[in-house]
């Protein structure tokens, strides 16, 4: 079945350093969406991108689409401590089923 | 607009009880996903339900777990005959048509004692 991956599991920077998660997928992707999960909380959707190759950006975070589709990476500049928590990369399958990668936990250290 | 509703956020069974997860979708959305987390680790897809039927199940153990979303009221997890492994974080999502994103509720904690 499809898979997602993201790498790296675990990431942890000093606060100010710049950080980048990596989203793959073994099919092509309709879309992709990211998400946030704080320590204790439930995963928050923060964007979605459709398009081959589409870029979007939000403050410090910029999410990346692959041209083929079945790649995403989403970086964020110049850490702060409340950017902690793990971020889920998610996919639709055929079937409509949503498939989430196994997430990057954020540690930042102050 | 309220958003996805679940209930209790906390949840503690001994062995051998049965466990019954609420959620309520947000207004407006008729697809409700439910996902198991363990501590640690991601996002497991258990189930995914339209009203009054149940679309995929793939994800659900074959044993002892089942869902429903009746025509009125939430969509319903339930678990019967818990045991230590099913203690995990369980999450429902609603979405409005299929292949859109999903908002997730706070999540129920169960812990089997």
């Amino acid at each position: 079945g499809q898979q997602v991956m993201q790498i790296p599991q675990y990431q942890h920077v000093q606060e100010g350093e710049d950080f980048t998660t990596y989203c793959n997928s073994s099919t092509t992707l309709s879309n992709i969406q990211w998400y946030k999960q704080r320590p204790g909380g439930h995963p928050v959707f923060l964007i979605q991108l459709v398009k081959s190759g589409e870029v979007k950006k939000q403050k410090r975070l910029t999410f990346q689409f692959g041209e083929a589709k079945k790649n995403s990476s989403l970086h964020i500049t110049a850490t702060q401590t409340t950017d902690v928590g793990t971020y889920f990369c998610a996919g639709y399958n055929q079937g409509g089923k949503l498939i989430f990668g196994q997430g990057t936990e954020l540690s930042v250290k102050p | 607009n309220a958003g996805v509703m679940q209930n209790p956020r906390h949840l503690v069974r001994r062995r051998g009880q049965e466990a019954r997860l609420r959620c309520s979708p947000m207004k407006g959305h008729s697809h409700v996903y439910w996902y198991r987390q363990l501590p640690e680790e991601g996002l497991k897809f258990m189930v995914y339900l339209q009203k009054e039927n149940i679309i995929d199940e793939s994800g659900m153990p074959k044993e002892r777990f089942s869902a429903e979303f009746p025509k009125e009221g939430p969509s319903i997890l339930r678990i019967q005959q818990v045991v230590r492994g099913d203690s995990a974080a369980y999450f429902c999502a609603s979405s409005p048509p299929v292949r859109e994103t999903q908002y997730f509720g706070p999540g129920t904690r169960l812990l089997v004692l």
